[in-house]
């Protein structure tokens, strides 16, 4: 049963230019959440989404940032004109339902915009 | 606004020592509090408390909640080389999904 899967692993880009960032939960999983984690701090939620809803996204920027999560296909979230502060570590998380609480981490995307 | 406080941020020890790693929390309709491991990849899950004074064991490997006073503690005795990596607690309430994140201990085991 393979884990949470994030890719690409390492992702770089120039300033203004667009990021997306993959994420395929676990089998048998259908939320998933999507984590920062900027130098020196510790994860800071972004958006929980279930298949085709986002739930909560109350820690998202209102602004370039999006996610959704397909019926089919991965979990995106898209950085629109990214700026150097959005350099940072995004990690993926996904449960198989709310109830358990446990949530199962991928091993993040880092993000480097020069 | 949630919040998780670890201590110490880092804390450098010789295998074999037994460490305690301390968290604090103040959750608005508090549910659970987790624990995870961070080495250079995905943060690995360790133990979740919802019980107080219940004391979770996995290995060397032990933590337990006090919901009275709003903490938790993770214990690892006979520590290993491979023990060493940042140690994340997070709470969780009992509406919504998201985890709140302290910003880790950060523990090194030498040899």
């Amino acid at each position: 049963n393979a884990g949470v899967m994030q890719n690409p692993r390492h992702l770089v880009r120039r300033r203004g230019q667009e990021a997306r960032l993959r994420c395929s939960p676990m089998k048998g999983h259908s939320h998933v959440y999507w984590y920062r984690q900027l130098p020196e701090e510790g994860l800071k939620f972004m958006v929980y989404l279930q298949k085709e809803n986002i739930i909560d996204e109350s820690g998202m920027p209102k602004e370039r940032f999006s996610a959704e999560f397909p019926k089919e296909g991965p979990s995106i979230l898209r950085i629109q004109q990214v700026v150097r502060g959005d350099s940072a570590a995004y990690f993926c998380a996904s449960s198989p339902d709310i109830a358990k609480n446990i949530q199962y981490f991928g091993a993040g995307t880092r993000l480097s915009v020069l | 606004e949630d919040k998780v406080v670890q201590s110490p941020l880092s804390l450098v020890v010789h295998e074999g020592d037994t460490v305690t790693l301390n968290c604090s929390y103040e959750v608005t309709n508090f549910r659970s509090l987790l624990w995870y491991k961070q080495e250079k990849k995905a943060p690995t899950f360790l133990f979740m408390l919802t019980s107080s004074g219940i004391e979770k064991k996995s290995g060397r490997l032990s933590s337990i909640l006090d919901k009275k006073e709003l903490f938790s503690i993770l214990n690892i005795t006979a520590t290993q080389t491979g023990d060493s990596a940042v140690y994340l607690c997070a709470g969780k309430e009992t509406s919504g999904s998201r985890l709140t994140f302290g910003e880790g201990t950060q523990l090194t085991v030498n040899p």
